[in-house]
């Protein structure tokens, strides 16, 4: 699992309440990404960096920031979860340059009420 | 916008056979594809990539091929194995672009 771990696995929250998804790597990887999974939609891109506190947007990140204060750390935060944003989220690092495998971790399931 | 699609949700195939998962994308600027296999409760997990400068690529019981003329990319599994049952993705990556763009998955079923 290329030294990736997502936590927590699992979690259910309120709606309109804050929630922080965390994704810790081992291998002192530059590029890490985070994305969601929903049936129908495949894999999308929410947030991905670059490096420490070099973040950018991907193709569904309303709603959502993220921070990268350490290379080993990429958070995940809905400033105040929605309905819509039960899913399941998948952080990824690559290994090298930006066409690179994307190698995951194995996921937290959110589910908001 | 432009996308990375699959022709078939479902594959089911006799094990031992070969199984052929294939994948349509509309965008000719891709330069970078990429075969995933996930099972369930895990994440992505890779298998293969080839880029546009390629017309095939194998690794160990798998082959991809390229077909840029017709912007079709197939995942050739040899000798399928029960522990070949999972869902397939394909993505591309556009001219060395951060964002890959997957596809919807292909879900392969092994007949005993």
């Amino acid at each position: 699992d290329a030294g990736i771990t997502q936590s927590p696995r699992h979690k259910v929250t309120e709606t309109g309440t804050p929630v922080t998804l965390r994704c810790h790597q081992t291998e002192n990887h530059r590029y890490m990404y985070w994305y969601r999974q929903d049936p129908g939609h495949g894999l999308r891109l929410i947030h991905y960096s670059y490096g420490v506190k070099d973040t950018d947007k991907g193709e569904v990140s309303d709603g959502y920031s993220v921070s990268r204060s350490k290379t080993e750390d990429f958070l995940l935060t809905l400033e105040s979860a929605t309905s819509s944003q039960t899913s399941v989220y998948f952080c990824a690092i690559s290994l090298g340059t930006v066409n690179s495998p994307l190698h995951f971790g194995n996921g937290t399931r959110l589910t908001v009420t | 916008g432009e996308s990375v699609g699959l022709h078939l949700p479902t594959l089911s195939v006799q094990e031992g056979d070969n199984s052929i998962i294939n994948c349509a994308y509309s965008n000719s600027a891709s330069d970078y594809f990429i075969w995933y296999k996930q099972e369930s409760g895990k994440g992505p997990q890779f298998i293969i990539d080839i880029r546009s400068n390629m017309d095939k690529r194998q690794g160990q019981r798998v082959t991809v091929l390229l077909n840029k003329t017709v912007k079709h990319l197939s995942l050739q599994i040899a000798a399928t194995q029960p522990g070949d049952s999972a869902v397939y993705f394909c993505a591309e990556n556009i001219r060395s672009n951060y964002q890959l763009i997957w596809g919807a998955g292909t879900k392969l079923i092994i007949k005993p």
